[in-house]
């Protein structure tokens, strides 16, 4: 089935040490999205790429870097987590841009812990 | 903001009852979508209504759009213990940006 893949679906890290988590997805969608959600809150736009081209929320911190190396994969950097970085981390993907048409498809999360 | 507002927080049902939860938002959009969230995973699209349609229905599932209100209601019928879950709407902005913005949601317990 196409899907939206996220790895790992736990990640624990230690303050200040840079993590990365994964996401790939089978649906050649031309968007991807990455979405910070703390507890009880709504999802918050972190960036998006359209195929190659990266677009960043102006209130994401600079703590936080992506990369899409193919269609399929896009990581999530934090260069130095602090602890109210601790949160999921939800990938999505859309067919193209215009959300007049597009749902988002989601993966099932990484929750990030930072000690 | 834009962001839409659900209403209520929480709602606890009986299994067979009906739910209802509302969605206020401040600005035109585009279109208005709902989402559902099991504890701990990721969001499911359940159904996207234009801003040109007033009802949409999707299996026990009927939503309603009222642009002069700039509201939404999602109305799940005959409820199950496996609809509890957190629904979240979300608006894509007028003038076709890629971004939707989510409210922070209803967290909907269906008890058996």
């Amino acid at each position: 089935d196409a899907m939206v893949i996220q790895n790992p679906r736990y990640q624990v890290t230690q303050f200040g040490k840079p993590v990365t988590l994964s996401c790939s997805q089978t649906l050649n969608h031309n968007v991807m999205y990455w979405y910070q959600q703390k507890s009880s809150q709504a999802p918050k736009l972190l960036f998006h790429y359209y195929d190659k081209d990266f677009n960043n929320e102006a209130d994401t911190p600079d703590n936080f870097q992506s990369r899409r190396p193919n269609t399929s994969f896009c990581f999530l950097d934090i260069r130095s987590p602090g602890l109210g970085d601790a949160a999921m981390y939800l990938c999505a993907t859309s067919r193209d841009l215009d959300s007049s048409y597009n749902e988002q498809f989601f993966g099932p999360g990484t929750r990030l812990t930072v000690l | 903001s834009q962001q839409g507002e659900e209403d209520p927080q929480a709602l606890s049902i009986q299994e067979g009852e009906n739910a209802t939860m509302n969605c206020s938002y401040k600005t035109s959009i585009n279109n208005l979508q709902w989402y559902r969230q099991n504890s701990g995973r990721g969001l499911v699209h359940l159904i996207l209504i234009r801003s040109n349609e007033r009802e949409k229905h999707s299996g026990r599932l009927r939503v309603t759009l009222d642009t002069s209100k700039k509201s939404s209601s999602l109305l799940i019928t005959a409820s199950r213990a496996a609809d509890t879950a957190s629904y979240f709407c979300a608006t894509g902005r007028k003038g076709g940006s890629e971004k939707l913005v989510f409210g922070k949601g209803t967290k909907l317990t269906v008890n058996p």
